[in-house]
């Protein structure tokens, strides 16, 4: 099992581009979630997934776009980056039974100019 | 509002010199206390979890222990592989979609450096 993967794992955007951080998972989980991870704010919960065609909102969620189409991936979509919005971008999966231990993605880290 | 407050937030250690890492916390409906480690350039690796007060899990030289309002990482006998922050978030029991999940609150985590 590959686990959670992350693409890309460095991107360098202007001010008032669009793009897509890609997540998959291999491991049948029901839940994925997209956190950001900026110095001294620990992590922050973006966007979350409950399953296939179910999302909702985090702490942090202006600003960023989710869908799930598939339970295999849940990709984040900036749609007008901002500065504000560098930041280091982790995914992580879950199953939404038992002990519910979310496994982290390797990352993306991400400078709006 | 779930809060996790960790400390201390830096902690420099020689090698061999034991000690604790603190996790305090308030959480509606504890369904469980992660801890992660996580080392520089890559997402945080899960260590432990523990579901109720008194309750302690071991592995190599770090031990969690739980009780109703924090949890502690004991370090044994350090080594600089040991180097790394450590995270410690709780979860709480959440609906969406008519589906229970886990919803994880994170403390901002405690940098360990083990010196040689």
């Amino acid at each position: 099992n590959a686990g959670v993967t992350q693409t890309p794992k460095f991107q360098v955007l202007k001010t008032g581009q669009s793009m897509t951080l890609q997540c998959a998972q291999d491991m049948n989980h029901e839940y994925m979630s997209w956190y950001r991870q900026d110095p001294g704010m620990g992590l922050r919960l973006i966007h979350y997934s409950v399953g296939a065609g179910i999302t909702d909102q985090g702490e942090v969620p202006n600003g960023y776009n989710v869908s799930r189409s598939t339970t295999e991936d849940f990709p984040l979509r900036l749609l007008s980056a901002a500065p504000s919005q560098t930041s280091v971008y982790f995914c992580a999966s879950s199953a939404t039974s038992g002990g519910r231990t979310q496994y982290f993605g390797p990352g993306t880290r991400l400078t709006v100019l | 509002e779930d809060q996790v407050t960790q400390s201390p937030e830096a902690l420099r250690l020689q090698e061999g010199e034991s000690s604790s890492l603190n996790c305090s916390y308030t959480v509606s409906g504890l369904r469980g206390l992660f801890w992660y480690r996580q080392d520089p350039g890559k997402g945080p690796e899960f260590l432990f979890t523990l579901y109720s007060a008194g309750e302690e899990k071991e592995k190599e030289r770090l031990k969690a222990t739980l009780t109703k309002k924090e949890s502690f990482l004991h370090i044994t006998a350090p080594k600089p592989e040991d180097s790394a922050t450590y995270l410690c978030a709780v979860q709480a029991s959440s609906f969406a979609g008519g589906t229970s999940y886990g919803k994880l609150t994170f403390g901002q985590g405690t940098i360990l450096t083990v010196h040689p």
